[in-house]
């Protein structure tokens, strides 16, 4: 069973469009996250949710908008596309927001054209 | 600039070799955390270290944090081929619940 499974896997799309991906987990945790690695590798946090209540808004532009319907799921939006968005997102959970280990899902490489 | 930052940038070994990495930080933190990111893969999590602590091992893994420099590394001994892959260092501060990753170590073990 996977424990965070997000998809599409891969995501080819023009400027300007919307897309959305999807994050699940299954692990019972409170906490969810999104995280953007660019293409040196730099992973950098975008969002983080504690039982669907928004705690890190890492300065991410506002066409980008998170949608956690349930503490399992944890959505990231993204309207009007640019090619500055081409990455490759992951998403992850923890038991709590403190100190414990995140699971990884298997990323989302996404390509702006 | 990153908040963990590894050192070297890349390595490359032979197998059977140690590998050592090294990463550094600025703010405080609560604990430290290592992960693992093979090719095209997700992130998995090798070990973590409180701030109370200063070695730590877990099979091959052995971890040192100097909380006085700010600093962590990671040790991976007898290397495999099966090793290759990138190694970052995230930190868990005290201010604000949140992991923040450095750029990682990329390493080749040669069969």
């Amino acid at each position: 069973d996977t424990a965070v499974s997000q998809t599409p896997k891969y995501l080819v799309t023009q400027m300007g469009n919307d897309k959305s991906i999807k994050c699940e987990q299954n692990l019972g945790h409170d906490t969810m996250y999104w995280y953007k690695q660019d293409s040196k590798k730099f992973l950098k946090i975008m969002f983080s949710y504690n039982n669907k209540e928004l705690i890190i808004n890492e300065t991410v532009p506002n066409r980008f908008s998170p949608k956690s319907p349930d503490k399992a799921h944890l959505n990231l939006h993204i309207n009007s596309l640019e090619l500055g968005d081409s990455a490759v997102y992951f998403c992850a959970s923890s038991r709590g927001a403190e100190t414990t280990e995140a699971f990884f899902g298997q990323g989302t490489r996404l390509t702006v054209v | 600039s990153q908040q963990g930052e590894e050192d070297p940038q890349a390595l490359s070994i032979q197998e059977g070799e140690n590998a050592t990495m090294n990463c550094s930080y600025k703010t405080s933190i609560n604990n430290l955390q290592w992960y693992r990111q093979n090719s095209g893969r997700g992130l998995v999590h090798l070990i973590l270290i409180r701030s109370n602590e200063r070695e730590k091992h877990s099979g091959r893994l052995r971890v040192t944090l100097d909380t006085s420099k700010k600093s962590s590394s990671l040790l991976i001994t007898a290397s495999r081929a099966a090793d290759t892959a990138s190694y970052f260092c995230a930190t868990h501060s005290s201010a604000g619940n949140k992991l923040t990753f450095g750029g990682g170590t990329r390493v080749l073990v040669k069969p």
